[in-house]
């Protein structure tokens, strides 16, 4: 089974342009979360998505950020305009919560580097 | 505020040594679980675990879930180097929706 596919794995822009993350999470996965990893603050829960709704955003940092899921099997992570601190490795994870476990299955990460 | 506080931040070790990290909590979690995580990799599950008192075991690792549900354990007996990399709690409680809480994670290295 493929499991949680992310593009690109690794993106390199300069400050001030639009940058978009795309994520397909596991087929019939009802539950999207996209995350930003860096050494200072670990992993951090941006927003995530229930049934392609987004249940939670308080961890978007500002209005610079924004997701959409516009069906179940696709999400994008757009930052625009971006600023060097911006630089991180971002995961997208999918969760199928039939029994209340929440698992997550992370997908291989986008590196993001904004100069 | 929810917070899972993982102990120790870093650890290195000897191929052949046994190590427990730790993962704390003042919460109480319906679930927990553990990841790990490879350069340049996302985190993979591990394990998860769910009753009070619990104890899984995987291999040479060994969880356990604290009787009130608030704290977890990963022990690892004779450690390899295979066993580097980055060791991520996570706490889920029922009425978030699947939302985890994760730990700060303990970074393990093993040198042969």
């Amino acid at each position: 089974d493929a499991g949680v596919i992310q593009s690109p794995r690794h993106e390199v822009t300069e400050m001030g342009q639009e940058v978009t993350l795309r994520c397909k999470p596991i087929s019939g996965h009802n539950s999207l979360f996209w995350y930003r990893q860096t050494m200072m603050r670990g992993l951090e829960l941006l927003i995530y998505f229930n049934n392609n709704v987004p249940i939670d955003d308080s961890g978007m940092p500002e209005d610079r950020f924004s997701a959409k899921m516009p069906n179940a099997s696709f999400s994008t992570l757009k930052i625009q305009p971006s600023e060097p601190r911006d630089s991180a490795v971002y995961f997208c994870a999918s969760s199928l919560n039939p029994l209340g476990f929440y698992e997550q299955y992370f997908g291989p990460g986008t590196r993001l580097t904004v100069t | 505020t929810q917070l899972l506080e993982q102990s120790p931040q870093f650890l290195s070790i000897q191929e052949g040594e046994n190590l427990t990290v730790y993962c704390n909590s003042s919460s109480v979690f319906s679930s927990l679980q553990w990841y790990r995580q490879e350069p340049g990799e996302g985190p993979v599950l591990l394990v998860t675990v769910v009753t009070g008192g619990e104890v899984k075991k995987l291999k040479r690792l060994t969880f356990q879930f604290g009787d009130a549900r608030k704290d977890s354990s990963l022990h690892i007996t004779a450690a390899q180097p295979g066993d580097t990399g980055l060791y991520l709690c996570a706490g889920a409680r029922g009425n978030q929706g699947g939302k985890l809480i994760f730990g700060q994670g303990t970074e393990l290295s093993v040198k042969p």
